[in-house]
């Protein structure tokens, strides 16, 4: 009863460094999303696959590239890390249009 | 942008009812309004959905005026655990929650 689940939990970068975050879904959901949330705001949209084999950016999606590797599974890949990505990361999945979201538990990245 | 306007807090007695109010006057006849909340720094959760008619579940109920200018989320019997930041969301077609900063709701013993 997994849900989505996201890996890692914490992580922190040296700026300039790469890194890609996990997440995979069980629930055969058509659709996943990236999304950011920084210190007090609501979350903003990074990148989401409304079906296997598509992808489309978000309202936030410089410096940031995704892939949607099968149904199961979406990456977020920071190429270079700035300062101005840390934050926590969420994904979701969902059925597709007009479903709710099942979110996983984030990933707080810190960059130095 | 978010569609939607929400006031940035409110408190409630534990066990009363929690009444969370939401403005849309935009948006479109085809767009939904999403309620989710977010405890503490997890994961938003999922609670409610609607686009014309009142809505109920086991967690709450969502009545949206018949206008649709506005809705309000209803926390039947709300208890320290409903301590969250509650987003009220108008979703379009291509299905992808744009999140304002919501209401901070603080149930209180």
């Amino acid at each position: 009863n997994a849900g989505v689940t996201q890996t890692p939990k914490f992580q922190v970068l040296k700026t300039g460094q790469s890194m890609t975050l996990q997440c995979a879904q069980d629930m055969n959901h058509n659709s996943m999303y990236w999304y950011r949330q920084d210190p007090g705001m609501g979350l903003r949209l990074i990148y989401y696959s409304a079906s296997e084999g598509t992808t489309d950016k978000g309202e936030v999606p410089n410096g940031y590239n995704v892939s949607r590797l099968n149904k199961r599974e979406f990456s977020l890949r920071l190429e270079s890390a700035a300062p101005s990505q840390t934050s926590v990361y969420f994904c979701a999945s969902s059925v597709g249009s007009n479903y709710g979201y099942t979110f996983g538990s984030g990933t707080r990245l810190t960059v130095v | 942008d978010a569609k939607t306007t929400q006031p940035t807090s409110m408190d409630c007695a534990e066990g009363r009812a929690a009444n969370l109010p939401c403005n849309h006057s935009t948006i479109s006849g085809n767009e939904y309004v999403y309620w989710y909340r977010q405890i503490h720094s997890q994961g938003p959760q999922y609670i409610i959905h609607g686009l014309k008619n009142n809505e109920t579940n086991e967690m709450a109920s969502l009545i949206i005026t018949e206008d649709r200018k506005s809705s309000t989320l209803i926390l039947p019997h709300a208890t320290l655990r409903d301590t969250a930041v509650y987003y009220c969301i108008a979703v379009g077609s291509q299905g992808n929650l744009i999140f304002g900063k919501g209401t901070k709701l603080s149930v209180k013993p």
